[in-house]
């Protein structure tokens, strides 16, 4: 059964600072995605990672991906408020004939002024 | 209206009511999804129907029953519901569903409250 786990469950940071999240997965998959969600809002997809190696970035936010070690990281880069939200990522399991995501349980992100 | 849509947005029902939550994808896509998120769990995928067809269901207690009419349209009929059912419910969908890296756009949920 494939497992998602993110780390931290919470950041608190400061503006202006750069830190990173974590993402790591038990079972073989080449399909991530990163997923923000505003407080009382729907979830917006941010990134679609597809093989090893791959690195996406959009703005101050940067997602990679290492299948062989299972793991996505989402570096955030000189944090604003703005940025402040739910951070979830979700494998798709492989070989599945769905596409069927795994959800982390996220990352509450709070940017401190 | 554009993308994905839920309705009601709030809903409070008690143990022996029977409601429904209606989805609508504005996005030609040929798959429609269901997932329900409680506080401090994970996103749990409960059905997945591609193409009008119901090809997941992921160990769903049958009081939770869905219907897909049309490819644009998904809903989750609700009966005699337990307390701990109270959670937001998640509506999405995607170009194909069996695809290759399909992202899934998500509506802004239902906020149900099983008194």
């Amino acid at each position: 059964e494939l497992k998602v786990e993110q780390n931290p469950l919470f950041l608190s940071m400061q503006e202006g600072k750069n830190y990173t999240i974590y993402c790591n997965y038990s079972t073989t998959s080449d399909r991530l995605y990163w997923y923000r969600q505003d407080p009382g809002k729907s979830l917006e997809s941010l990134f679609v990672l597809l093989s090893n190696g791959a690195v996406k970035q959009e703005g101050r936010l940067m997602a990679s991906l290492d299948t062989k070690a299972r793991l996505s990281t989402l570096h955030i880069t000189a944090a604003v408020h703005d940025l402040s939200a739910t951070y979830f990522c979700a494998v798709d399991e492989y070989g599945g004939a769905t596409n069927k995501l795994i959800f982390g349980t996220g990352t509450l992100l709070a940017v401190q002024p | 209206e554009t993308g994905v849509t839920q309705t009601p947005r709030h809903l409070v029902m008690g143990m022996t009511n029977k409601k429904s939550l209606k989805c609508e994808q504005h996005l030609g896509h040929n798959a429609m999804y269901w997932y329900k998120q409680s506080a401090k769990k994970p996103l749990e995928l409960m059905f997945v129907y591609s193409l009008e067809e119901r090809v997941e269901n992921n160990s769903v207690p049958s009081r939770f029953s869905p219907e897909c009419p049309n490819s644009s349209h998904l809903f989750l009929h609700l009966h005699t519901l337990q307390p701990e059912d109270s959670a937001l419910y998640l509506c999405a969908s995607s170009p194909d569903g069996t695809g290759w890296a399909d992202t899934q756009y998500f509506g802004p949920g239902t906020r149900l409250t099983v008194l």
